[in-house]
């Protein structure tokens, strides 16, 4: 089945404490990325990557870091995190960017205490 | 740079009634247009996508929408209403080698 996988779904930590959410897509797409939710905002882009070991910043880039070792995955870490990163993070993958449409994980509940 | 306006955060309709979620973009060359679907606790939906072929675009669960290059938008519509239709419903736009932006989403709440 395709799909792209998240984890861990939900995370409660506190300030600080570096963690890791993983991505990891099986259609071999070249195209993935991370979004963040908040309420009244949509999706807002964290970052991106248009294939292996090529990574790029998308509209809200500080405080997260990401890398692109492989072609099916696609981790977000948070070096040190903050309470104004607790929100919905969505990892998503296209075939190739532009005219294709995004597959999205389920989602990862992240609160920063 | 593309962007899309969805207009109203929330719209309410009863079961039966027709379904009209609106959606604006900006783009400076031929869009690609998307409509996507968030229930509960789940990621987004593909609903339908516009790539350049016909204006009025089927999608899953009785959903379509019309792109109308003149008013710059692709509202999406369904004639009536189901309960299992109350969800958030999301707008994007992309072109080629452009990533995608989405609007910031409109809550559709159906009443019995």
């Amino acid at each position: 089945e395709a799909q792209v996988t998240q984890n861990p779904r939900y995370l409660i930590t506190v300030t600080g404490k570096k963690l890791t959410v993983t991505c990891s897509q099986n259609m071999n797409h070249e195209y993935m990325s991370w979004y963040r939710q908040d309420p009244g905002l949509g999706l807002r882009q964290i970052y991106y990557s248009m294939n292996v070991e090529v990574t790029d910043k998308g509209d809200v880039p500080e405080g997260y870091k990401v890398s692109r070792k492989e072609k099916r995955n696609f981790p977000l870490i948070l070096e040190s995190p903050s309470p104004n990163q607790t929100s919905l993070y969505f990892c998503a993958s296209s075939l190739l960017v532009g005219n294709q449409p995004q597959h999205f994980g389920d989602g990862t509940r992240l609160s920063i205490l | 740079a593309q962007s899309v306006t969805q207009l109203g955060s929330h719209v309410s309709v009863s079961e039966g009634a027709l379904v009209l979620l609106r959606c604006n973009y900006s783009s400076s060359v031929p869009p690609y247009l998307f409509w996507y679907v968030q229930y509960p606790n789940q990621g987004l939906q593909l609903l339908l996508k516009y790539t350049s072929a016909a204006t009025l675009v089927k999608g899953i669960n009785g959903f379509e929408a019309e792109f109308k290059k003149s008013e710059t938008s692709f509202h999406l519509t369904k004639p009536s209403a189901h309960m299992s239709d109350a969800a958030e419903y999301f707008c994007a736009v992309s072109d080629p080698g452009n990533d995608m932006r989405f609007g910031a989403g409109t809550r559709l709440t159906v009443k019995p």
